[in-house]
């Protein structure tokens, strides 16, 4: 079946409008993850997804972040009033079981995000 | 807290050789999970190769293996026969699977790998 996919895979926006990507996991998994991996940086990780609900969003640089997830399927990760720093490569994973556990997860291409 | 450290930055190695990626991690807990990834240029992270911390053996997958040492906590990744099309960044990533955050995956920071012709 199909991997993760992810939209657009190339965003460019001028600072301060909002911008919205879109992960959409593997047929089937429950869990969702979102990461930023900024220029020359490893994975940071940002929210989970296990079924609609996300227990934690500890990981969300600031509250202008905000992810939602529909029908147990589809994330949207927003960014409202977008600064430079938020320039990244943001990842998305999908895993089959419950957020916890070894469960591998498996990533999408990735949205480039450049805010100018 | 957990911790994974890459601390070979960049690797180069001949076309059809072997080579070792090093990997070392910091856990208290028993029971966890050792990842490794390929970043090509394309950006999408390939999963590769999985070792939990109670498997006996090292984990294998084609031309991939894992130098799995517990007690030096090390889990390096060992690719024989290179290819060109491995020439990427190679991410060591660890999970608890029992502790608070174990939905989440702990990244090194990379060993980019460039196979020569």
């Amino acid at each position: 079946g199909a991997g993760v996919s992810q939209s657009p895979s190339n965003k460019v926006t001028e600072k301060g409008k909002d911008v919205e990507l879109r992960c959409d996991p593997i047929s089937g998994h429950t869990a969702l993850y979102w990461y930023r991996q900024s220029l020359g940086q490893g994975l940071e990780f940002l929210i989970y997804f296990q079924g609609n609900s996300a227990p934690d969003k500890s990981g969300l640089p600031s509250d202008r972040f905000s992810a939602e997830r529909t029908g147990g399927s589809v994330s949207t990760l927003t960014i409202q009033r977008t600064q430079q720093e938020d320039s990244a490569v943001y990842l998305c994973a999908s895993s089959f079981g419950p957020a916890g556990g070894v469960e591998t997860q498996y990533f999408g291409p990735g949205t480039r995000l450049l805010v100018l | 807290a957990q911790k994974i450290t890459q601390t070979q930055p960049g690797m180069f190695v001949q076309e059809k050789e072997a080579v070792t990626l090093d990997c070392t991690y910091d856990t208290s807990d028993q029971s966890y999970g050792l990842f490794w990834y390929k970043q090509p240029s394309s950006g999408e992270m390939i999963f590769l190769i999985y070792q939990g911390s109670y498997d006996e053996q090292n984990a294998t997958e084609g031309r991939y293996s894992l130098n799995f040492q517990k007690a030096r906590k090390s889990a390096n990744l060992v690719i024989s026969a290179s290819q060109l099309g491995d020439s990427a960044m190679y991410f060591c990533a660890m999970r608890d699977p029992w502790g608070d955050s174990s939905y989440k995956l702990i990244f090194g920071s990379g060993t980019r790998l460039l196979v020569r012709p």
